[in-house]
């Protein structure tokens, strides 16, 4: 079983859609981060967080400590948003990061 | 300003061949990070850097991968007698400091191994 589960894993869409991804981990963490990766890419990071909820333009990102849960969601989702996304954790009193599997979105026009 | 390099972005070799993966992190970063992709899985951890010294280097697969970074900047993953399982886009990243700063990445090497 991985420490950081993504879900779903594949995820289609339509342009103009509200899109969900969800993550849980397993373990201890001092922060959990969403990164966006293309194909052929890099990765982008998108957000770091230890608590609450941010938002950065049409994306949001909260967290559930307790439940060690985050989800990421896409408002007024575009072609351009498609993308693999990849949530990482920060384990307690460590400095690397564990990733998952990603979830891979596609929105079509 | 520039953001962390890599080079090269594409390296094809021959099983039992050694290999040299450079890292150019962003200028003032005093941590950074290497990380391996499988294809269609999320990266791995290898190992990271605070300063010139190995911070954790617990994510190694095995004594066939060595990471150095002498001067605290560039750093290179060196891989010995390279195998067909070493194949994967090869990661770098590089923050501020450790302890919670933001991870910035590079584009990656794509390494395969004939």
């Amino acid at each position: 079983k991985n420490e950081v589960e993504q879900s779903p894993q594949n995820l289609t869409a339509q342009e103009g859609e509200f899109i969900t991804i969800n993550c849980s981990y397993s373990v201890g963490i001092s922060a959990l981060h969403w990164l966006q990766q293309h194909p052929g890419g890099g990765i982008v990071s998108l957000f770091m967080l230890s608590s609450g909820k941010k938002k950065h333009g049409r994306l949001i990102a909260t967290i559930n400590i307790q439940e060690k849960h985050s989800s990421l969601h896409i408002t007024a989702s575009h072609p351009r948003d498609s993308a693999v996304y990849i949530c990482a954790v920060r384990w307690q009193d460590t400095d690397k990061l564990i990733f998952g599997t990603g979830t891979r979105l596609q929105v079509f026009p | 300003g520039a953001g962390v390099s890599q080079t090269p972005s594409n390296k094809v070799t021959e099983k039992g061949k050694y290999v040299e993966l450079r890292c150019d992190p962003i200028s003032g970063h005093t941590a950074l990070y290497w990380y391996r992709q499988s294809l269609g899985q999320g990266p791995e951890f290898l190992i990271y850097f605070q300063g010139t010294g190995a911070a954790d280097d617990s994510g190694l697969p095995n004594d066939r991968f060595f990471a150095v970074r002498p001067e605290g900047s560039v750093s290179t993953l060196k891989i010995q007698r390279t195998e067909r399982g070493d194949s994967a886009v090869y990661l770098c990243a590089s923050s501020l400091w450790t302890s919670g700063g933001e991870q910035f990445f590079g584009p990656g090497t794509r390494l395969t191994v004939l």
